[in-house]
């Protein structure tokens, strides 16, 4: 079955440290992939997607993600965390079959310390 | 330009009552879809349309009912709620999901 997953329902990192937040999925063949970030009391934003091409993909706020075929990841990574990144993730997957079902794995929450 | 608007924002119904949640966007997506949002599950799909006319099932259909009879109008209707129903509901479109923009969420109270 298709599904994706994300391992730390809870990360804690202290602010100027640098974050990776893991996502892997299970597909037939690999998907479109993409991050979203929600802040508290609001909706999604997108961070960045992967379709093709190179396996390192820049977003905004200053966010990357790496995707790696042998092992189905598309981990989330910075290299120094702000306060006001403190925030759930999500990573979520389309089927290139199928692209109107998007699914999310189960978010990851990032607390900030000072 | 409004992006997805979901109204209401707030609502609280008894067990059994019906609702309609709406959802209208004015990007001119193909694509739309519905999904709850709860604690240490992520966001679950509900319904999606590629299109007017069409519609499928998510991963958690039961209990709701969609229909897509426009572009900008996506509807997920509650006919009996249940508690197990109370929730933070997100609509979402796209073109061709290649990248979703979401409504600011109705959060649902069964009592």
């Amino acid at each position: 079955a298709q599904s994706v997953t994300q391992p730390d329902i809870h990360i804690t990192v202290s602010e100027g440290a640098s974050l990776e937040l893991r996502c892997n999925y299970s597909y037939g063949a690999t998907p479109y992939l993409f991050w979203y970030v929600q802040s508290p009391g609001q909706g999604l934003q997108l961070l960045l997607k992967y379709f093709s091409g190179d396996t390192l993909v820049q977003g905004i706020k200053g966010f990357e993600a790496e995707f790696k075929r042998s092992q189905s990841s598309f981990n989330l990574r910075k290299p120094s965390v702000h306060w006001s990144d403190a925030a759930e993730y999500f990573c979520a997957v389309v089927s290139r079959g199928n692209t109107g079902k998007l699914i999310f794995g189960q978010g990851t929450t990032l607390q900030v310390k000072p | 330009n409004a992006g997805v608007t979901q109204t209401p924002k707030f609502q609280v119904l008894k067990t059994g009552q019906s609702m309609t949640l709406q959802c209208a966007q004015d990007m001119n997506h193909e694509y739309m879809s519905w999904y709850r949002q709860d604690p240490g599950m992520g966001l679950r799909l509900i319904h999606y349309s590629v299109g007017a006319g069409i519609t499928d099932q998510g991963e958690v259909p039961n209990g709701y009912n969609v229909s897509r009879s426009t572009t900008e109008d996506f509807p997920l209707r509650l006919l009996s709620a249940a508690p197990s129903q109370t929730s933070v509901y997100f609509c979402a479109s796209s073109s061709l999901g290649l990248r979703a923009f979401f409504g600011q969420g109705t959060r649902l109270t069964v009592v």
